[in-house]
């Protein structure tokens, strides 16, 4: 039973740097959903997909955050000019037309 | 907006403990309701979930939930918790119409042997 994928696990990157993260969803899944994790926080929805198209953003996808899934498979999140409040967990999840998400393991990461 | 509260956000138990975790969640709309669970090192798991129908809702585990429409709750129930229950547990509510889940803060819980 393959679940969501996401590489990388941990990324640690200086301030200003730009920095890309990959999630592979369940493989009959059309959804793909993006959230943030800051420490004592639920997840926090940043975007979803569904098959190649983008739905919907939160507005806390600033101009620097930009996510595309070109297939209907794969998905990528780019955070650019990156910030200390960027530090979290970054966290990808699928689903079919069944509404439950099933989440993968994050990618942490860090700014220093 | 839509929000979810979880009114403990830490819980201290001994072993076959009774545990029952608050969720209330605004919404006055059709909504799915779920309950996740983090355990130490791993990644966010489904527990169980209520989408209609019998609003007593059984998960993995020995966990259950119900669904009270009045109250807007949706309250986590184990009637006997043991070590292996030690984690974070996240409600969450995906909104009719909208596909993003919306969570509550979560509780941490520790069950002591």
């Amino acid at each position: 039973d393959t679940g969501v994928s996401q590489d990388p696990r941990h990324k640690i990157t200086k301030r200003g740097q730009n920095v890309t993260f990959r999630c592979d969803p369940i493989s009959e899944h059309n959804r793909l959903y993006w959230y943030r994790q800051t420490l004592g926080q639920g997840p926090e929805f940043l975007t979803y997909f569904q098959n190649e198209a983008q739905l919907e953003k939160s507005r806390l996808l600033s101009d620097r955050f930009s996510a595309e899934r070109p297939k209907g498979s794969f998905s990528t999140l780019e955070i650019q000019r990156t910030e200390q409040g960027d530090s979290a967990m970054y966290l990808c999840a699928s689903s079919s037309e069944s509404d439950t998400q099933y989440f993968g393991p994050g990618t942490r990461l860090t700014v220093l | 907006a839509q929000s979810v509260s979880q009114h403990n956000h830490h819980v201290i138990l001994s072993e076959a403990a009774s545990l029952e975790l608050g969720c209330n969640y605004s919404y006055g709309g059709t909504v799915n309701l779920f309950w996740y669970v983090q355990y130490p090192g791993q990644h966010l798991q489904l527990l169980l979930k209520y989408f209609s129908g019998d609003p007593l809702v059984k998960g993995i585990k020995g966990f259950e939930a119900e669904f009270i429409k009045s109250k807007f709750s949706f309250n986590l129930r184990k009637p006997s918790v043991q070590w292996s229950d030690t984690a974070e547990y996240f409600c969450a509510v995906l909104v009719g119409g909208f596909q993003k889940l919306v969570f509550g803060t979560g509780t941490r819980l520790l069950v002591s042997p």
